[in-house]
């Protein structure tokens, strides 16, 4: 990956438990987006924090972002088998128009 | 809501011939991006355009080239294709007057290079 480790790489949890996943970047960012994809399938656009942002809720979800450590988490509370996918957080340097640089991806894999 | 429209969905080639990919953004939208998928990899950028005019180049092979229309779609075109070329290939869209950087992706295209 360019960007740099996601952790874990895979997760396995029950039904209703909840789910964390990190990634850290290299370099300074403007902002910092989390997708969902479903095996083989598109990136679906869960949330985007802002650099001078710490935390961000939607949903079920809550991201933080620690700018000093270069990393951020991503949680799911409750989860749900619908919730099985990759996870791929997404970094950008440039106020607008900037390509996005990819981690790795965390598996997540919610049994019923 | 409308999204990203890319088509074909899927596409597959024998080494050496020649693919169009398309992508349609978000109406409204005028700033295209293509990634580059391999199978168990993370995405990779490829180029952008913004109003018709390359903004952004990233991995992108010299066998590759693209360009964006005044309708805003745009077109990845692919030559001399080889087997490494397999890959799930993402268009996505953003409004560069947006107060932020919220990249929209399209289903993708498989290509698979026989």
């Amino acid at each position: 990956s360019q960007q740099g480790e996601e952790d874990p790489q895979a997760l396995s949890i029950q039904e209703g438990e909840n789910a964390t996943m990190n990634c850290s970047y290299k370099t300074s960012i403007n902002n910092l987006q989390w997708y969902r994809q479903n095996s083989g399938r598109g990136l679906v656009h869960l949330i985007l924090i802002r650099s001078n942002e710490r935390e961000k809720h939607s949903g079920r979800l809550r991201v933080t972002l620690d700018t000093s450590k270069k990393s951020s988490s991503l949680l799911i509370t409750a989860s749900r088998a619908a919730d099985t996918a990759s996870y791929f957080c997404a970094t950008d340097t440039m106020k607008y128009g900037n390509k996005l640089v990819f981690g790795a991806g965390t598996i997540l894999r919610v049994k019923s | 809501a409308a999204g990203v429209i890319q088509s074909p969905r899927h596409l597959i080639k024998e080494k050496r011939e020649t693919a169009t990919l398309k992508c349609y953004p978000i109406p409204r939208h005028d700033t295209v991006y293509w990634y580059q998928q391999g199978p168990g990899q993370d995405p990779q950028f490829l180029i952008s355009f913004y109003e018709k005019m390359q903004s952004d180049k990233g991995s992108i092979p010299d066998r590759f080239s693209a360009q964006q229309f005044s309708d805003y779609h745009s077109e990845l075109n692919m030559s001399s294709l080889e087997l490494g070329d397999s890959a799930l290939y993402f268009c996505a869209s953003s409004n560069r007057l947006a107060a932020y950087n919220e990249q929209f992706f399209g289903p993708g295209t498989r290509l698979t290079v026989l």
